[in-house]
Order: C-alpha cells, then structure tokens, then sequence
C-alpha cells in the first residue's frame, strides 16, 4: 500500500524552529515529487512548494518563498518541512502529498499525508 | 498565476439529488485538472484526474468533465457520505506552481 505518514502534532513558541516530517512507503520514494500544502483553521488548501527526492530540487510557492524550507532525505524515504522563526500565522494544518507529475503537464497529488497541525502560540 | 475560481462557494441539496459543481481557470489548462474531496478532520482525497479520468476506487457516481478554462464535477446522486468540501487543482508549467481553487463546501438541505 502506498502511504505518506507524517509526524505528529507540535505546539511552539513564536520565534521558535520546527521540522516537520513526511516518510514514504510502498513505492519508490525517489521516482515522484513531494508536494507541501497548508490549510490554515477554517481555510482552503494552499500549495506550499514541492520537492524531487531523486536530487533535492525544490519549487516554491512565491507566498512561501524564503519562509519555509523543504528538503528530503531519500535513504531514509523521508521528506520535511522546516521553519526557523515561526510566526502564530503558522499555525495551519500541514499536509505532504505525492506528486505524479509528466512531462505532458498532468498533475495529480495521491495519496496525502494524515496531516501535522502546527500550533504557534506565545 | 493561474487562478481557479469556484462555483457555487455552498451548495445545498438532498441525498439522492444531482450535484453540479463547477471550476473555471483565469487561462487554459487543457485537460490537466484535477478533483478533490476533503471530509471533516480528513485529509484531502483524489476524486478525479486529468479533468475526467476517475482515481483508483471511487465510485462511478462521480465523474468530471471540460477543458481548456471551464470544468464540471458532477456527483450523479448524492449519498450521505458525499457531503465535504470539494477542490479543484492544476498546475502551471511557468512559473511553475500549483494552485487551488477556493473550495466548494456541498451540504446537506
């Protein structure tokens, strides 16, 4: 079964870093993107930017350009979502979500992530 | 940036109606869109693929049409488990970035 698990729930201080994690299983983690969505309380869904696990190369958003940083590590099957100073307008639901992606512009994301709420509170 | 615009924003029916809900992207994107269905608590789930192609496992209820800028999900007839928020998403080959369109929250009348 192809699944994304992610870590669990954190609650933080403003000014505080965090790095959440996503880890891949029933398929070959390195041959599909990862993709980082944020759904803030009450919200919609938001793409954050997205990851290619083969070789790190990394998309962003630019509304999450230079807020957030995404990385992997394929040895592991593991992809994370890091913050250095978080802000209490982190605080959101945040999912991972396979990426099939062709060179012909399909694009789907399948499975996702349970999902990491994120806390940010003085 | 493309942009995915949702109609309606509510829709209110009955179990056993048929629901219509339509996205509209600001320029095309050919066929290269994709459905999701979100329940409360839930992480989102993939309904439909490249406009009208159905995921693995979802009932035939469920189909999508369109291309280019307007696209339809439609939901035969509802059965209760079918109330949820549902989104539309597509990407942009330049820049390249995903986007979402703002949700459709179908309920129960």
């Amino acid at each position: 079964e192809v699944q994304l698990v992610q870590s669990g729930a954190e609650v933080k201080k403003p000014g505080e870093s965090l790095r959440i994690s996503c880890k891949g299983s029933g398929y070959s983690f390195t041959s599909y993107w990862i993709s980082w969505v944020r759904q803030m309380p009450g919200k919609g869904l938001e793409w954050m930017g997205r990851i290619d696990p083969s070789d790190s190369y990394t998309n962003y958003s630019p509304s999450f350009q230079g807020h957030v940083t995404i990385s992997a590590d394929k040895s592991i099957s593991t992809a994370y979502l890091q913050w250095s100073s978080l802000k209490a307008s982190d605080t959101a639901m945040y999912y991972c979500a396979r990426v099939y992606y062709d060179s012909s512009g399909s694009n789907w994301f399948d499975p996702w992530g349970q999902g990491t709420l994120v806390t940010v509170s003085s | 940036e493309i942009v995915l615009t949702q109609s309606p924003a509510t829709l209110s029916l009955s179990p056993g109606e048929r629901a219509t809900l339509s996205c509209r992207a600001s320029q095309s994107v050919s066929s290269y869109l994709a459905w999701y269905q979100q329940k409360p608590g839930q992480a989102p789930r993939l309904l439909i693929y490249d406009a009208s192609n159905r995921a693995t496992g979802i009932p035939a209820r469920f189909s999508g049409s369109g291309s280019g800028t307007d696209f339809t999900l439609t939901i035969s007839s509802l059965e209760p488990e079918d109330f949820a928020v549902y989104y539309c998403q597509q990407r942009s080959n330049w820049p390249p970035e995903d986007t979402f369109g703002q949700g459709t929250k179908l309920e129960i009348k």
